[in-house]
This record gives structure tokens, sequence and C-alpha cells, in this order.
């Protein structure tokens, strides 16, 4: 299985562009990159999934280069409300759906 | 109907009490998972259940039970728990187990806050 790393915390101002970036250096060739959104007391919640190049839907767009190696999810002018865990997730469905988590990245915006 | 439902919210046990955790998902989905979550960690998958069979058992201790009886619920009996297995135990469910072409997209409930005492 694919083993995430991405940066424990990011600090940002409302309304600018927040971007975070997972390493995922030994993704496999049918893996998919997801990327969720977490508040405290809450379940995680689903955000963006690609596989290859741009994919954009109305919360946030997800780049991920040639290689696959990494990912990064950005989010555009963010606002207080943003202010949660960032979970980046590679799953691999020929592993039996064994859906792990990366370690997570702490996002605080700041007003 | 896109909600995973967990109960209850929050529960507190002793060591030697018997206690469920349920959950329900009305999406028509055949997959369903159990995490345990931990203050400030990611979520750690306990099982995995496709089409009402456990396919993942990630190797989680006996006093932790798993049951499925139709493809709508997810059961999570607990039995001689320990202090340490208190976290937040998360439900979740995904469209279809296996679907090549397409990732899978996890739905999660809001999970049941356990203290173990």
């Amino acid at each position: 299985l694919a083993k995430t790393t991405q940066p424990i915390s990011m600090d940002s101002y409302e309304g600018q562009e927040v971007n975070i970036t997972c390493s995922h250096n030994n993704i496999a060739t049918n893996d998919y990159i997801t990327w969720y959104q977490q508040f405290p007391s809450q379940g995680p919640r689903f955000i963006i999934q690609g596989y290859k190049t741009k994919v954009t839907n109305e919360v946030a767009s997800l780049f991920i280069p040639a290689d696959r190696k990494s990912s990064t999810l950005s989010l555009p002018r963010v606002s207080l409300s943003d202010t949660a865990v960032y979970y980046c997730l590679v799953g691999d469905k020929a592993a039996g759906n064994k859906l792990t988590f990366g370690g997570g990245t702490r996002v605080l915006v700041k007003p | 109907d896109t909600e995973v439902t967990q109960t209850p919210k929050h529960l507190v046990m002793g060591m030697t009490n018997k206690k469920s955790l349920k959950c329900e998902q009305h999406m028509g989905h055949r997959a369903m998972y159990w995490y345990k979550q931990k203050a400030k960690k990611p979520p750690e998958l306990m099982f995995v259940y496709s089409y009402e069979k456990l396919s993942i058992n990630e190797s989680v201790p006996s006093r932790f039970s798993p049951e499925c009886p139709n493809s709508s619920l997810l059961n999570l009996h607990l039995h001689a728990l320990q202090p340490e297995d208190s976290a937040l135990y998360l439900c979740a469910s995904s469209h279809s187990p296996g679907n090549r072409g397409a990732g899978e997209k996890l739905f999660f409930g809001s999970g049941t806050q356990l203290s173990v005492l």
C-alpha cells in the first residue's frame, strides 16, 4: 500500500490560497488520490479525487504531476470555516479496499 | 439520502461492560468500514465488509466484534475493553468494493466518542 507523507500543519489568512502537498512515492498504477476534510468530533468529508493531471470541483483543485509521486490540494480563497485537518488518502482496490489515511495536515485560517 | 448515521454519539463504559455501536446507511453501498481515531491522529482502519462479508480485519483484538446483519447496517460489539480503547469510532461506506475504473469515495458518519473507564 502506498505510504503518504503530508506537512503536519499550515497557517494561512482569509482570502488566501492554500496548497497542501502529499508525497506518495510508491503509489501503484491503480491507485487514486483522494482528499478529505475533517472538523473536530466529526467524520472526514470527501473533498476531491483524481488519478492524473488536474481535477477541479466547486471547492478545490487537485494537481497531480505526470509521475504521480505527489499531489497538491489547492483551496482557493480560504475562509475561517476552512480551518480543519486535511487528509490525503491513496488506496488500491487490488489490495482489497484497504484504504489508509496519511498523517493529516492541520490548516489554521486566521482573520 | 447521503448520510451515514451512527449511534450513540457518546458512550461511557466500564471495562466489564458489553455495549454495541451501530451504523446505518441507505445509499445502497455494498462496502462498509469501521475506523478508530485517537485524538490528533488519522483514522485507523479496523474492519471492512464487502457485500456483507468480512473482507479485512486489521488484526483487531477480539474484544471488538463486528457484525453486518444486512447491506444497510453495521454493528461493532464491545466487550471487556481497556482504557486505551477510548477513541472516536467512525463508520464509513462506499459504493461498490472493487469498482474498477473509479476510486472509492468514502462516506463517513459523525462517529461515536467512546470512553472506557
